[in-house]
């Protein structure tokens, strides 16, 4: 595997369950970051993992539960979505986060449904 | 607030040169981003710019204006696989990215 892989894919979940999103990088950084991209709208900016320790959190509902076990690794534990959370989220990793010109390194997302 | 600016969708022609612009108002400044994005892709980068004037990578060229608060993104000889949407992102202060909602290039034969 190369670059920044993302499972499952696709995902649809009722509002009461709970499901975690994985996200690994294979690429050496020390940031990891979680967006949410809605359709026609910017891309969200969720939680930042700089070295293993959590450097944002951008005002995040608690349903939604970022891990980060080690710099290569990043979960997203969901726990009683909202359908207005069906969206896309992208995993991105980067050398270091806090620093100018650093390019993020996208995984190809998971499409999450709530119904 | 913060605010990125970038129309929403353009239309151009094979073979022609288009032109997306972008303007921002970030909290600090640390550099404009473009990044390109299939549908049902990954964003994907394309140019970093943190000094005024134009930088130029094969068919691709972005520009920067710190004074002005812009940028562009200048594609020349148009291939049908450059409809994509355009992402433009200012790095702000704290060096998080504050991003545009993207332009939808379409290339029509």
């Amino acid at each position: 595997e190369t670059g920044v892989t993302q499972t499952p894919r696709h995902l649809v979940m009722g509002m009461t369950n709970k499901k975690s999103l994985k996200c690994e990088q294979h690429l050496g950084h020390n940031a990891m970051y979680w967006y949410k991209q809605s359709a026609k709208k910017p891309l969200e900016l969720m939680f930042v993992y700089n070295f293993k320790e959590q450097t944002e959190n951008n005002s995040v509902p608690s349903r939604f539960s970022p891990e980060c076990p080690n710099s290569s690794h990043l979960f997203l534990h969901l726990h009683t979505l909202q359908p207005e959370d069906s969206a896309l989220y992208l995993c991105a990793s980067s050398q270091e986060s806090g620093s100018g010109g650093d390019e993020q390194f996208f995984g190809p997302g998971t499409r999450l449904t709530v119904l | 607030g913060q605010n990125i600016d970038q129309p929403t969708e353009m239309t151009a022609t094979e073979g022609a040169i288009v032109q997306i612009n972008c303007t921002y108002q970030t909290s600090g400044f640390n550099g404009l981003f473009w990044y390109q994005q299939h549908a049902g892709e990954a964003p994907t980068f394309l140019s970093y710019n943190v000094l005024d004037g134009l930088e130029e990578k094969g068919r691709f060229s972005s520009f920067l204006s710190r004074s002005k608060g812009y940028s562009y993104l200048l594609l020349k000889e148009l291939q049908m696989k450059d409809s994509a949407s355009y992402l433009c992102a200012s790095m702000d202060s704290n060096y998080q990215l504050i991003w545009g909602a993207g332009t939808k290039l379409i290339i029509k034969p």
